[in-house]
Order: C-alpha cells, then structure tokens, then sequence
C-alpha cells in the first residue's frame, strides 16, 4: 500500500518568514495529493491539492509542489502569521481506486511574534 | 455547509465493553471514512465505504467492524474495546466528483479504561 512520510514533525518560523514542509511518497500510481490544516481542537480542513499532471498550483500565500519523478510533494506558505500556526498534514491518492487518502504524520507549524 | 456530524464528542468505555460510534453527513457524499488520530502518528485510516452497504479496509482495520446501512450514515464498531484503543476517532466524507476533499466531523475522543 501507500506510505507518505513527512518532514519535519515540527517548525517554528518568525513571522513573515516562510515555511516549507515536505512529502515522500512511495506509490508511483498516486495521483492526487491535498493537504489538510488542522487548528488546535477543531477538525482537519482541506486548505489546497495538486493533481499529478501538475508540477506546482499556487493560492495565495501557500504553493505546493509536485516532483512525480522524485515522488515528493511540498507545501510553501510565504510572508507566515500567527494564524498559520497549526498541524498540517500532507496525504496521497489514486482516485478512482477506492479514493483512500493515505495521510502523513503531520508537521506542528508555529509562527511566533 | 457540508456538515459531518459525530455523535458523541467524549466516550469513557471500560475494557471488553461493545462500543459504537456513530457519523451522519448531509451532502449526499458517496464516500465516507473513519480514521484514528494519535500524536506522531497522523490520521491512520482504519475503514472505508463508497457505497451503501459496501465497506473496504483501511490500514489499521483489526478490532474494528463498521455499518453502512443508508448513504448518510456510517457506524464504527468496536467488539470488544481493549486500552490500545483510546485514540480520537474522526469520521469524514466526500463526494465522488471530489473524492479526496475530505470533510470530517469533529471528532470523538474514546478513552478505555
């Protein structure tokens, strides 16, 4: 099956900085790929995603990443603030294959003033 | 609002009890999810469902069952709930135009005692 690894389990950056976490992913196959932002107490929120026949998708101030030869997948948050702090969690697919999300084990940001 | 609602947000089970948790979705989602969320673990999916009455094995499927009767609802069922299993258990769902934008309800945190 699938395996996602993620890096690093945690980050602190200053504000305004930027951020990068990043994604392995060992099923060539997978072809979808969202990441998820979850708030302390609330519920995981899809916040972008990437298809494979897509290198790099930009919103905003966050961009992810796509290298399908490398299978890794990153996700960039420019100009940081306080309320960028969260967990976020990268995840992989192939849609159309039961549509199971396999998820990484999730990078702790922090944004400090 | 696409609204993935858990029924009980806090259980305290003891040792051997059968144990039930309950998720409702009101978007018309094909699909629906149950995954467990521990620290440094990520969200581990442990069973899956794309249709009524169809259900596939997620990653971590021992000592668990699960019931899809009607489309907007799916049930987690622990025979025999043992220590290992305190975790938070988060249901999700989505649609099949968009199966991997998942959205969750908010959670229901198990402790056995």
């Amino acid at each position: 099956g699938e395996n996602v690894e993620q890096h690093p389990s945690t980050l602190s950056v200053q504000e305004g900085d930027s951020a990068v976490i990043k994604c392995t992913y060992s099923d060539s196959a997978s072809n979808y790929f969202p990441w998820y932002k979850q708030e302390l107490g609330k519920r995981p929120q899809l916040i972008i995603d990437i298809r494979s026949n897509v290198g790099e998708k930009k919103d905003q101030r966050i961009a992810v990443t796509l290298n399908k030869t490398a299978k890794h997948f990153s996700l960039h948050i420019t100009e940081t603030q306080p309320e960028d702090s969260a967990v976020y969690f990268c995840a992989a697919a192939l849609t159309g294959g039961g549509n199971k999300l396999t998820f990484g084990t999730g990078t702790q940001l922090k944004v400090e003033l | 609002d696409v609204k993935v609602t858990q029924s009980s947000r806090y259980l305290v089970k003891r040792t051997g009890e059968k144990v039930f948790l309950e998720c409702v979705q009101d978007m018309d989602h094909e699909n629906m999810f149950w995954y467990r969320q521990d620290p440094g673990l990520g969200l581990r999916l442990i069973y899956f469902s794309y249709d009524v009455k169809m259900k596939e094995k997620g990653d971590i499927p021992e000592g668990y069952s699960v019931s899809r009767e009607k489309k907007e609802r799916f049930s987690l069922i622990l025979e025999s709930a043992s220590t290992n299993q305190t975790s938070m258990y988060l249901c999700a769902s989505s649609p099949n135009n968009r199966p991997g934008e998942l959205f969750f309800g908010e959670g229901s945190r198990l402790t056995v005692l």
